[in-house]
This record gives C-alpha cells, sequence and structure tokens, in this order.
C-alpha cells in the first residue's frame, strides 16, 4: 500500500528565507507520480507542482522546485524567497500510475513565514 | 468553466439524518473523488470513479455511498449521520491520467450534533 509521511508539523521561517518541506513516501509501485499542494487558511487546495518517477530532471514551477530522491523515496518541496503568503498547510502526496490511480496524502506541514 | 463546485458550502445535520452533498465539473474529466479533512490531517479518500456509472471505495467509505449517472456528477450520500462525520468533504476531479493533477472543490463543511 502507499503511504506518504511528513515529519515536520509545523515550521517557521523567516521571510526571504528558503524553506525546504520534508516528504518521503513508501510504494511498491515502478510508476507513480508525486504532487504538492497547498491549503492556505481559506481551505481550498492549490496545487503547486508535479514530479514524476520516471523524470530524472527535478521538477520547477517559479519559486517551487520539488527535491526528488527516487532511491531514498524522498520528495521534498523547496521554496526560495519566501513571502509571508506562503504560510499555510503544504501536503504532498502521491498518485498511482497503474491501476486506481487512487490520490494518497500525507498529513501536512503548517509553514509560517515571519516578516 | 467553473470548475469544480460543491453545494452546500456549510450544513449542520442531526446524528441519523440523512444528506446528499453536491459535486460537479464541467471540465469532462474521467476521475472524480471524494476525501474527508478532519482536524490536523491530512486528505482521506472516501470513494472514487473512474467514468460514469464505475465507482470504487477509497480508504474510509463505510457510512458513505456514491454514484456516478454522468459525467459530470458525483453526489456523495450520507446515509445515517454520525458525530463521527464531522470533518471537512472535498470533491475533485481529473483526466484519467495520473501525471495530471487533482483539481479541487471549495469543500463542505459538516457538522453532525
Amino acid at each position: 500500500a502507499q503511504k506518504i509521511t511528513q515529519t515536520q508539523p509545523g515550521m517557521f521561517v523567516q521571510e526571504k528565507e528558503a524553506v525546504t518541506l520534508d516528504c518521503t513516501y513508501d510504494t511498491s509501485d515502478q510508476s507513480y507520480g508525486l504532487f504538492w499542494y497547498k491549503q492556505p487558511s481559506s481551505g481550498e487546495m492549490i496545487f503547486l507542482i508535479y514530479q514524476g518517477s520516471y523524470d530524472e530532471q527535478n521538477a520547477t514551477e517559479g519559486r517551487y522546485s520539488l527535491n526528488f530522491q527516487k532511491a531514498r523515496k524522498s520528495a521534498n518541496l523547496v521554496i526560495s524567497a519566501s513571502q509571508l503568503g506562503d504560510s499555510a498547510m503544504y501536503f504532498c502526496a502521491m498518485r498511482e500510475i497503474q491501476g486506481a490511480q487512487k490520490l494518497v496524502f500525507g498529513q501536512g506541514t503548517r509553514l509560517t513565514i515571519n516578516p | 468553466n467553473a470548475g469544480v463546485t460543491q453545494t452546500p458550502k456549510f450544513q449542520v445535520l442531526k446524528t441519523g439524518q440523512s444528506m446528499t452533498l453536491q459535486c460537479a465539473q464541467d471540465m469532462n474529466h474521467e476521475y472524480m473523488s471524494w476525501y474527508r479533512q478532519d482536524p490536523g490531517m491530512g486528505l482521506r479518500l472516501i470513494h472514487y470513479s473512474v467514468g460514469a456509472g464505475i465507482t470504487d471505495q477509497g480508504e474510509v467509505p463505510n457510512g458513505y455511498n456514491v454514484s456516478r449517472s454522468t459525467t459530470e456528477d458525483f453526489p456523495l450520500r450520507l446515509l445515517s449521520a454520525a458525530p463521527s462525520q464531522t470533518s471537512v468533504y472535498f470533491c475533485a476531479s481529473s483526466p484519467r491520467r495520473a501525471y495530471n493533477e487533482q483539481f479541487f472543490g471549495p469543500g463542505t463543511r459538516l457538522t453532525v450534533l
């Protein structure tokens, strides 16, 4: 069965600093996708970035990058030059490529950016 | 496009009542799913559908029913509400390709007294 682990319940970072949010996963599948979502206090789920298991390069989307280490089964989110608006819950998720393609979430990390 | 819409936004039920949470998408997505989010936790999959007429159970299906008669709609039925079903419910949709992100609705906050 798939499992996502986010070991940082909360993180506090100074504005403009870079921050890394940890995510490890467990799966027996060879093909899968990894996602990061942001959930601000307003509650909506916002897609940030995607990494496929066969992608050789780390995914990047603006200030977001995904540090993908397949052998370690980790998919850490890196936010460069953090902003006050980055304060939110962040969820790592994995989706199997074959079969039911269910999306499994981690428990999340609450990120607080201090001015 | 409206994307994924959910109604109602808020609902209070008494124990034992039944109700249906509505979900609709206008993106012609094959894949739709329902999640619940309890305080301080991630989202857990309740039921999902890979196309009209096809549904299956997720991680926490007990107490919930779904149907998918059209591509656009995927209602979630609570058969007999219990306080343990107090949660925020999210509906999501995506094309049936796993590298696509799921698009989420705004959520329904349900309280069962």
